[in-house]
């Protein structure tokens, strides 16, 4: 039981280059989330998605488009980098029961956008 | 205003002693609240979910003071492993299974 998992852990990218975020979760969750983590701004939900072929924006979700095609995977794409996209991801998932209603996240992808 | 607020912090604790510090939310629907602690450069873990009557694990206290809109959290016999920066997470009202984070308060444990 690996839990909530991200590749890549570390990435440089140019402006304009363009990159996928995967995130993978084997703890039969129906809640993925994508957030971004910037110095005294705290966690920031980007997108989020609550079942296989769903997703939905978060707070920031600009510059930013996810994937749900299985259950299990959770992708976050950046289309076009930018700079103001340098930031620490991370991927969380949390099941639906309202007693369990946590979040467990992935150790987090940390991008630097030239 | 930021619908979650916590003093950043760095709450200087000498090893031993105890802390408290809030977490304000601006939501009155909100109705799940949890305190996370995450280590430097990791991910953020769950420490304690915080419940209306208030709950105890250990060392670690959390309260929920729905009246104002804040819930708390109370370290005893501070560790020096204790140090972290704790996020406290407040559910968005209206959309189950989304929540908002605080920016989280430091706490540094000192010998």
């Amino acid at each position: 039981n690996a839990g909530v998992t991200q590749t890549p852990k570390f990435r440089v990218l140019k402006t304009g280059q363009s990159m996928t975020l995967l995130c993978a979760q084997d703890m039969n969750h129906e809640y993925m989330y994508w957030y971004r983590q910037d110095p005294g701004m705290g966690l920031r939900l980007i997108h989020y998605s609550v079942g296989e072929g769903t997703t939905a924006k978060g707070e920031v979700p600009d510059g930013y488009n996810v994937s749900r095609l299985k259950k299990q995977n959770f992708l976050l794409g950046l289309e076009s980098a930018a700079p103001s996209q340098t930031s620490v991801y991370f991927c969380a998932s949390s099941p639906t029961e309202k007693d369990t209603d946590t979040q467990y996240f992935g150790p987090g992808t940390r991008l630097t956008v030239l | 205003r930021k619908e979650v607020e916590q003093d950043p912090g760095p709450f200087n604790v000498p090893e031993g002693a105890t802390v408290a510090f809030n977490c304000t939310y601006s939501n009155s629907a909100s109705q799940s609240f949890f305190w996370y602690r995450q280590d430097c450069r990791k991910e953020p873990k769950l420490l304690m979910s915080v419940y209306s009557s208030g709950n105890e694990d250990g060392r670690f206290t959390a309260q929920l003071n729905r009246a104002s809109q804040y819930i708390s959290l109370l370290i005893r016999d501070s560790k020096l492993s204790d140090s972290a920066t704790y996020l406290c997470a407040v559910n968005i009202g209206d959309s189950w299974g989304k929540f908002q984070f605080g920016a989280g308060t430091q706490v540094v444990v000192t010998p």
